[in-house]
């Protein structure tokens, strides 16, 4: 496997039930986010891990945990969701603290949930 | 703060034609710009960037200028393809000090072509 993987790709469940999205990185990356992309609205970043601490929560509801237990997995623990939740959860890393001046983020394909 | 704007799609054009989308910004210090890419069913995937002012980002006959005077960022295509069909996203990124760098999005424009 080579970039960023994300499991499962596609996820439908109901808002009583408990699942958990996957995201990996095989890039040697030492940051991982959590996105949300929902239809007509701007992409939201959700959560930020850096050296797997989190360093972001944007607001986000606390039915969404997230988890990194190192620097090449993330994942996201869902419970109780509801139906405007469902949306396409995209993972990215990036490589921090290097003398560059940007952060370029590379991207899972994204799972694509739905809240019944 | 940092902010980005995007035109509004969606955008449909035939093969071959002149592709253009706006995109301009606003940051409290010196951001560097980016065009992502993504195709349908897909994740976001980096198209170019430009890390100062007068930079030109190029790829896949995309092409972008960071033009901190009008502070743009304007996508352009000589000829599209039926293959470029996708949404693009502007975005920015400032970095400041030991702060993690994080990537502000634009809303996306959706652009359609048809053969």
């Amino acid at each position: 496997e080579t970039g960023v993987t994300q499991t499962p790709r596609h996820l439908v469940m109901g808002m009583t039930n408990k699942k958990s999205l996957k995201c990996e990185q095989h890039l040697g990356h030492n940051a991982m986010y959590w996105y949300k992309q929902s239809a007509k609205k701007p992409l939201e970043l959700m959560f930020v891990y850096n050296f797997k601490e989190q360093t972001e929560n944007n607001s986000v509801p606390s039915r969404f945990s997230p988890e990194c237990p190192n620097s090449s997995h993330l994942f996201l623990h869902l419970h109780t969701l509801q139906p405007e939740d469902s949306a396409l959860y995209l993972c990215a890393s990036s490589q921090e603290g290097t003398s560059s001046s940007y952060n370029e983020q590379f991207f899972g394909p994204g799972t694509r949930l739905t809240v019944l | 703060g940092n902010s980005v704007t995007q035109m509004e799609g969606p955008v449909t054009l035939s093969e071959e034609a002149f592709l253009t989308i706006n995109c301009t910004y606003t940051a409290t210090g010196y951001p560097s710009l980016f065009w992502y890419v993504q195709y349908p069913g897909e994740g976001l995937q980096l198209l170019l960037k430009a890390t100062k002012a007068d930079d030109k980002g190029s790829n896949k006959g995309f092409e972008a200028t960071y033009r901190k005077e009008t502070t743009s960022f304007h996508l352009e295509k000589g000829s599209v393809q039926v293959s470029d069909s996708a949404v693009y996203f502007c975005a920015l990124s400032e970095m400041r000090g030991s702060t993690l760098g994080r990537l502000y999005f634009g809303r996306g424009t959706q652009l359609t072509v048809w053969p």
